[in-house]
């Protein structure tokens, strides 16, 4: 499986835009680029997902690199139950169904 | 729409009892997964059922794990005997098709202790 990677932590003031990074250099062309994240003592949530354009939907936005390298996953005013570990998963396009989950970036936001 | 229902949220039990951990997927949803969460080990996929069918059951850690699905509203993942090592938070996640793209809901997690 092509590989992801996160800072492991980053920290964001309350209702600051906030980036959250991960870089992806082996994907593949059929690879789809999946954000989950995880509040505490709860199962971890579908954020958002893209294969190359960027998107948006209620709860963030994916900025993806044009040579899809890498890719941001954007939180436009962090709240505090925005805190929360955020894994960046890549699926293959080619029938696969696997989630295949690192170790992500825990985001801590400050009041 | 209640979400995927795990139960019980909590289970304490000793070494060598059997463990039932139950779930409930969302409704219309064909693909069913079981996964584990530990500190060392993170989040694991344990099998994947599709239409009530086990499809990979490779993550299974040994002989003792064994997961069912009777029907489309109902799976179960069995531990016996039950072990130390076994304590972990267990995931049941269901999607509307099991495609990679397809998103997982998942449920709140049965959080297992094994003294």
């Amino acid at each position: 499986d092509a590989k992801t990677t996160q800072p492991n932590s980053m920290e964001s003031n309350e209702e600051e835009p906030v980036h959250l990074p991960c870089n992806h250099s082996t994907i593949s062309g059929t690879d789809y680029i999946h954000w989950y994240r995880q509040l505490p003592s709860q199962g971890p949530e579908y954020v958002i997902h893209g294969l190359t354009s960027n998107v948006n939907n209620r709860m963030a936005s994916l900025a993806i690199a044009e040579d899809r390298k890498s890719s941001t996953l954007i939180l436009h005013r962090a709240t505090l139950r925005d805190a929360a570990v955020y894994y960046c998963i890549l699926y293959s396009g080619a029938g696969s169904y696997q989630l295949t989950f690192g170790k992500g970036t825990k985001l801590s936001v400050i009041p | 729409d209640a979400g995927v229902i795990q139960s019980p949220r909590h289970e304490v039990t000793e070494m060598g009892q059997e463990v039932t951990l139950r779930c409930k997927p969302i409704s219309g949803h064909n693909s069913l997964f079981w996964y584990r969460q530990t500190m060392m080990r993170g989040l694991e996929l344990l099998i994947y059922f599709n239409n009530n069918v086990p499809i990979d059951d490779s993550g299974m850690p040994e002989d003792r794990f064994s997961a069912k699905m009777p029907n489309a509203s109902f799976s179960t993942l069995k531990i016996q005997p039950s072990e130390p090592r076994d304590s972990a938070v267990y995931f049941c996640a269901s999607s509307q098709r099991g495609r990679g793209v397809d998103e997982q809901f998942f449920g709140p997690g049965t959080r297992l202790t094994v003294l």
